[in-house]
């Protein structure tokens, strides 16, 4: 089974704080993902990365950063939180071809107070 | 042109009943069309997946319908339990994509009244 493993499932920060969210797969799959989860606006993507070292920016990249230094571990970063990046972050894994299943961690649910 | 419009929002179906959640895309590139289940306090996971060669595909109560012509496509639950509440997802993906994405739709909280 595919096992894809988000650091927290809770997290609360304070506005400014810059706060790590960290994934990791145990299936040596190339591609890794960042959606962002909200009631009516489905999953919209984040970042995501193809290889170690690369990323690309999905369709709300701002206010973001990643970090993916091996191949199993892809790290959302938040350099200074804001309220409005108060949702559930959910990290996902695909190998490599578009007509092949996502996995989903769990998801970190954030709150920005 | 890169979305994926899912409809209806949330939905209440009896057990036993049909439940039909739609889903409809512009780009006629897109060749690969998965639906996801999601259970409270887990990630989403794929249900069932259709490409565009054929017009339906089956697995058990599950079955996936889709009409190229009209760019629309339809998951259809039959004999619907209340183990099938959950928030579903359509999306679609085209193959070769550079940029590997799938695009998914808003999403269906689907209730099964026992």
């Amino acid at each position: 089974d595919v096992k894809v493993t988000q650091s927290s499932r809770y997290l609360v920060k304070r506005t400014g704080e810059k706060v790590f969210l960290e994934c990791v797969q145990d299936m040596d799959h190339e591609n890794m993902f960042w959606y962002r989860q909200d009631p009516g606006l489905g999953l919209r993507l984040i970042y995501f990365s193809y290889d170690v070292k690369m990323k690309e920016k999905g369709d709300i990249p701002e206010g973001y950063s990643v970090s993916r230094e091996k191949k199993e571990r892809f790290s959302l970063i938040l350099e200074s939180a804001s309220t409005n990046q108060t949702s559930m972050y959910l990290c996902a894994t695909r190998v490599r071809g578009a007509r092949t299943a996502t996995y989903f961690g769990a998801g970190t649910r954030l709150s920005v107070l | 042109q890169q979305q994926v419009k899912q409809s209806p929002q949330s939905l209440i179906v009896q057990k036993g009943g049909i439940s039909i959640i739609n889903c409809a895309y512009e780009n006629t590139a897109f060749d690969y069309f998965p639906w996801y289940q999601q259970f409270p306090g887990k990630g989403p996971a794929l249900l069932i997946a259709i490409r565009p060669d054929v017009s339906e595909k089956k697995e058990g109560r599950f079955t996936i319908s889709f009409n190229k012509s009209a760019k629309q496509f339809s998951l259809h639950i039959m004999d619907s339990q209340p183990g099938d509440s959950a928030t579903y997802f359509c999306a679609a993906s085209r193959r070769y994509s550079s940029a590997s994405k799938i695009i998914f739709g808003s999403g269906t909280r689907l209730s099964i009244r026992p």
